[in-house]
């Protein structure tokens, strides 16, 4: 069962334009959210986060839109730079027994093209 | 530098044979993780551990084992009962347990099984 799904396992961007990325997930219960890039052949890297309090948050070029009632967040990247082109994956977070578990979605190849 | 380290980068062993894969932190993290990463995957996660000489199960623990005898290490056994080893495994370590403390990654090992 697939709690947190990225339906679009790739994605082609111009450089200097708005990369969107999305993540729909099934658990009420993930009250925090956050987004994970990834080159190959090395670990994830922390990139935003979002509470499930806020609707927005902006980290320079990277904002997070949280939609609760349609259970769906997005990341937006503005300006698209080459160096942007990554693996993403976004991730909820679920407190179980008082430990933090990250359920990870499939991830989204992103590619920035000049 | 504080970090994640993981070693080796590479690890090939034949069937049949267990084999330890090594995760040490020096950021005074409490928590510590193990997830397996699948080509078109999300991360999966294999153990994790809030407190030293206490670990649980995460959602594919068949066929491995941990310890954690130090707050900074946390190894993993790949066992011969694994059916799929093949993979990129990824330590992570958090900050706080039962609160919202995002979890940094390790560069990875990536195990071949021949």
């Amino acid at each position: 069962d697939q709690q947190v799904k990225q339906n679009s396992p790739s994605l082609s961007v111009q450089e200097g334009r708005i990369s969107i990325l999305n993540c729909d997930y099934t658990n009420s219960m993930f009250d925090y959210f956050l987004w994970y890039k990834k080159y190959p052949a090395e670990g994830p890297t922390f990139l935003i986060s979002i509470s499930s309090i806020k609707d927005k948050n902006e980290d320079g070029r990277f904002t997070v839109f949280l939609n609760k009632s349609a259970k769906h967040l997005s990341l937006h990247i503005v300006p698209s730079q080459p160096g942007d082109s990554a693996v993403y994956f976004c991730a909820a977070i679920l407190i179980i027994q008082g430990a933090q578990k990250l359920v990870f979605g499939q991830g989204t190849r992103l590619t920035i093209n000049p | 530098d504080g970090g994640i380290t993981q070693s080796p980068k590479y690890l090939f062993r034949k069937e049949g044979q267990n084999v330890t894969l090594s995760c040490e932190q020096n950021l005074n993290h409490d928590a510590m993780y193990w997830y397996r990463q699948d080509p078109g995957q999300g991360l999966r996660l294999i153990y994790y551990s809030q407190i030293v000489n206490d670990f649980q199960k995460g959602d594919i623990a068949e066929g491995y084992s941990v310890s954690r005898e130090k707050k900074e290490s946390f190894p993993l056994t790949v066992t011969s009962a694994q059916k799929n080893p093949t993979a990129f495994y990824l330590c992570a370590s958090s900050t706080l347990t039962g609160a919202r403390g995002t979890q940094y990654f390790g560069p990875g090992t990536r195990l071949t099984v021949l």
